[in-house]
């Protein structure tokens, strides 16, 4: 059973619109969230992260919002720029030494 | 951050032999998680390694297939054995570290990835 869902596998903006990545999660037993940004020669890299007690994280462009009763986060972009394409996991530990459970990840696509 | 060094960082292998996938940290740590992404999905979990005992396999991964050694708290390998085609992937290496940023949270850094084409 996939704890963390990524439901849109890909997603088109425009340079210096907002991007909008979706994740939903059925364990409420999660102590925060972690956003990690993919290119595709490389290995994944720390974005952005939340704890389960905010509802907000900012970090210059980028944003990650938690509802709790939805069990949903969204990370947002703003603006978003040609160099964000990449694919976006949004991940949360379960288990033992704080393991990841990894979403099937969102393309984002820039264009400029 | 830890930094990874893997490698190699992409190999094309012919079917039915193994290859082995090698990541050194810049710093010593416990446990070193490996990981596979198959095309077009996500990152799945194959074994946690942890210096001096046996690597923990998780679901649908053994050892015999995948073997892996923890000599020391700075160096890990993989090796992919008796390769099919489905086997191709990329398969990273990461490690627990607390990560950059507000809220300090515990996470993976990863290394750069071995992108395997078996043919």
């Amino acid at each position: 059973d996939q704890q963390v869902k990524q439901n849109s596998p890909s997603l088109s903006v425009q340079e210096g619109r907002i991007s909008i990545l979706n994740c939903d999660y059925t364990n409420s037993m999660f102590d925060y969230f972690l956003w990690y940004k993919k290119y595709p020669a490389e290995g994944p890299t720390f974005l952005i992260s939340i704890s389960s007690i905010k509802d907000k994280n900012e970090d210059g462009r980028f944003t990650v919002f938690l509802n709790k009763s939805a069990k949903h986060l969204s990370l947002h972009i703003v603006p978003s720029q040609p160099g964000d394409s990449a694919v976006y996991f949004c991940a949360a530990p379960l288990g033992r030494g704080n393991m990841l459970t990894f979403g099937g990840g969102t393309r984002l696509m820039v264009k400029p | 951050s830890a930094v990874i060094s893997q490698k190699p960082s992409r190999d094309i292998c012919q079917r039915g032999t193994s290859l082995t996938i090698q990541c050194q940290v810049d710093s010593q740590v416990t446990m070193m998680f490996w990981y596979r992404q198959q095309p077009g999905q996500s990152l799945t979990l194959i074994a946690t390694a942890n210096q001096g005992s046996e690597a923990t396999y998780e679901s649908g991964f053994v050892i015999d297939k995948f073997p892996i050694s923890r000599p020391n708290l700075t160096f890990s390998t993989l090796t992919v054995s008796n390769m099919s085609p489905e086997d191709s992937s990329i398969y990273l290496c990461s490690v627990e570290d607390l990560l950059r940023g507000r809220g300090g949270h515990y996470g993976y850094t990863f290394g750069s990835g071995t992108r395997l084409t078996v043919v």
